[in-house]
């Protein structure tokens, strides 16, 4: 059964702190990797990572993929009060549009 | 519309009634999709619509449950005969059918409550 397990459940630092968010997954015929942040409502839109190795980055965030030993983490700098939030991933299918998603973790940053 | 729009926000139903939820995709995205989100848990997967049919309902838990999207753009989630179960929020989300990975935009969801 396909499954994404992200890690950890949840998490809390202070300001300043750099975190490492992980998530493995077993998807079938896997095709892509999704990262969002989700706060009050609609999860937000983070990172796509398609290959392995190749580094996404977006100001004080970055991500990367591992195809071989399956999983992605997600990195995040100097955290500000405002990263709090739940963090999901989600693996594809190859072929479908269909998207599994971890249980997030949820990250408490403290000032 | 600028953004995929879900309607209620908030819905409060007793058990045994029937509910719709209604998305609004985004313009011009021809695949949707419907995810519910339980307390503390990620998004489940439902149902996806490519256009107007459903390409995948795997994820829809009995048959209490439907979803239609007749005319390829809103698409009405129904749930029949309520139970204090099925209380979750309800998201849709839209992306761009394309040949390669695509991103799903996500709507503020439905809150289902059913007492």
């Amino acid at each position: 059964e396909d499954k994404v397990v992200q890690s950890p459940l949840s998490l809390v630092v202070h300001e300043g702190d750099t975190v490492t968010l992980n998530c493995s997954y077993e998807v079938t015929n896997f095709r892509s990797l999704l990262w969002y942040k989700q706060e009050k409502k609609a999860p937000t839109f983070l990172f796509m990572l398609t290959s392995s190795g190749i580094e996404k980055k977006s100001g004080r965030l970055s991500s990367i993929l591992d195809k071989k030993e399956l999983f992605s983490i997600l990195n995040i700098t100097a955290t500000q009060t405002g990263d709090s939030a739940v963090y999901l991933c989600a693996g594809n299918l190859s072929g479908t549009y269909k998207y599994i998603f971890g249980t997030g973790t949820r990250l408490k940053v403290l000032a | 519309g600028a953004g995929v729009s879900q309607t209620p926000s908030n819905k409060v139903t007793e058990k045994g009634k029937y509910v719709e939820l209604r998305c609004d995709p985004i313009s011009g995205h021809t695949a949707l999709y419907w995810y519910r989100q339980s307390l503390g848990q990620g998004p489940e997967f439902l149902i996806y619509f490519q256009g107007t049919g459903a390409a995948d309902d795997s994820g829809l838990p009995n048959d209490r449950f439907f979803a239609v999207r007749p005319e390829g753009s809103v698409s009405t989630l129904k749930i029949q005969r309520t139970e204090r179960g099925d209380s979750a929020v309800y998201l849709c989300a839209s992306s761009l059918s394309i040949s390669g990975a695509n991103v799903l935009t996500f709507g503020a969801g439905s809150r289902l409550t059913v007492l």
